[in-house]
């Protein structure tokens, strides 16, 4: 069974810090994508990486493919209460059209 | 209008019932695709189709089952529904590179 395990479970912070969800595998992916969902909704797409070492940026959200491709960080600095929500990062193998998601950071930014 | 819309949001029912959950989309991808939301334990897929006389079972299909009625249109159904069903039910479609977009969910109660 392909797992990805993500890390931490549950954040809580205080705006203007910095943190880091991290999103790890033993699979090799072909790509990794993060999608944020907030209560009552449903996931949305934040970012694809599809290339071994990739970064990605969105304002102050950085994405990180690793170099195997087998996992994945996501830095958000100077969070802002805006930012809370669920993350989860996902995972395709080969051209499967599936993904594999993991189990999600629930982060919560205090004012 | 929203591109992946989900009927009924919100649904409680009684254990041994039949129930329908629906789904459509307006943004012309063949993929399409069934989750639940369980916490803590991410998204797991129930049934996944590519175009409309394409059907497969995920992880976890046990008493469900799927009907792709056109490019546009795929329904859940739980033959007999039992209170371990109770989740949030997530349709999703897939674009060629692999990206989904998420319906807004249904939450299911089974008593």
């Amino acid at each position: 069974t392909q797992l990805l395990e993500q890390s931490p479970q549950f954040l809580s912070i205080q705006e203007g810090e910095n943190l880091t969800v991290y999103c790890n595998s033993s699979s090799v992916f072909s790509s990794l994508q993060w999608y944020r969902q907030e209560p009552g909704e449903g996931p949305v797409l934040l970012v694809t990486v599809v290339t071994g070492g990739e970064v990605k940026k969105l304002k102050r959200l950085t994405f990180q493919f690793g170099d195997a491709r087998k996992d994945s960080s996501l830095h958000i600095t100077a969070a802002q209460p805006g930012d809370t929500g669920l993350y989860l990062c996902a995972g395709e193998t080969g051209n499967t059209g599936k993904l594999i998601f993991g189990q999600g950071t629930t982060l919560q930014v205090k004012p | 209008d929203a591109d992946v819309t989900q009927t009924p949001r919100n649904r409680i029912t009684k254990t041994g019932k039949r129930i329908m959950l629906e789904c459509s989309q307006t943004k012309g991808h063949d993929r399409m695709y069934w989750y639940r939301q369980d916490p803590g334990l991410g998204l797991r897929l129930i049934y996944y189709s590519f175009d409309v006389k394409d059907i497969n079972k995920g992880e976890i299909s046990d008493g469900y089952s799927v009907s792709r009625q056109a490019q546009a249109k795929f329904s859940l159904s739980l033959e007999s529904a039992i209170p371990n069903q109770t989740a949030l039910y997530f349709c999703a479609t897939g674009d060629p590179i692999g990206e989904q977009y998420f319906g807004p969910g249904t939450r299911l109660t089974v008593t």
